[in-house]
């Protein structure tokens, strides 16, 4: 009943350091998303994946990369890590990325760069 | 592309009272309108949602309402209770460039209730 796996759950980079946060869904979902949550900015998109295969931009890309290794992960990169970047990061999957799907969250990943 | 308004952003009822979060959305093409609930240091869990042919939704203490004409819609919490306090989300799904849709979210708000 694992849902949606996200790691490492907390994590403290110097700026200019590079990481990866990993994603894996076991709900057969097509849809994979990366949010960032900031004090009063509410939930913005990173990057999506609307399927195994293709990945697309959102909101705020600027700074990240993603891959979809694979139907079930789902990886978004810090190539050089910025003070600007500490947040809360949110890795999400649905069945499809029509409306009306279910979007399910993990339970976030804090991330510090200092 | 789309912009969601939420109000307040922090709400204090006693327990018992009734909780109205509300939120105003731009694009008038957004047709799914989903409501989180997210408890601290956790991820945000959906609640309830509407669809644009619907103008109200009800679960149990719960209830979602729609305007399509005004582009607002809002949450209802009856009877809260003290495990309701959360930071609720409300959001508004529309098609994106790629074809997809995606979720554009509200600042949220911050629900407090007292025993």
């Amino acid at each position: 009943n694992a849902g949606v796996t996200q790691t490492p759950k907390f994590q403290v980079l110097k700026t200019g350091q590079s990481m990866t946060l990993q994603c894996a869904q076991d709900m057969n979902h097509n849809s994979m998303y990366w949010y960032r949550q900031d004090p009063g900015m509410g939930l913005r998109l990173i990057y999506y994946s609307a399927s195994e295969g293709t990945t697309d931009k959102g909101e705020v890309p600027n700074g990240y990369n993603v891959s979809r290794l694979n139907k079930r992960e789902f990886s978004l990169r810090l190539e050089s890590a910025a003070p600007s970047q500490t947040s809360v990061y949110f890795c999400a999957s649905s069945a499809t990325p029509s409306s009306g799907n279910t979007i399910y969250f993990g339970e976030g990943s804090w991330l510090t760069v200092v | 592309g789309e912009n969601v308004e939420q109000h307040p952003s922090t709400l204090s009822v006693q327990e018992g009272d009734s909780a109205v979060i509300k939120c105003t959305y731009s694009d008038s093409a957004s047709n799914y309108f989903p409501w989180y609930k997210q408890e601290l240091g956790k991820g945000p869990q959906l609640i309830i949602d509407i669809r644009s042919n619907v103008g109200e939704k009800k679960d149990q203490r719960i209830a979602v309402t729609l305007n399509k004409t005004a582009k607002h819609f809002s949450l209802h919490i009856t009877e809260t209770q003290p495990e309701d306090s959360a930071v609720y989300f409300c959001a508004a799904s529309m098609k994106s460039g790629a074809g997809s849709y995606q979720l554009t979210f509200g600042k949220g708000t911050k629900l407090s209730v007292i025993p």
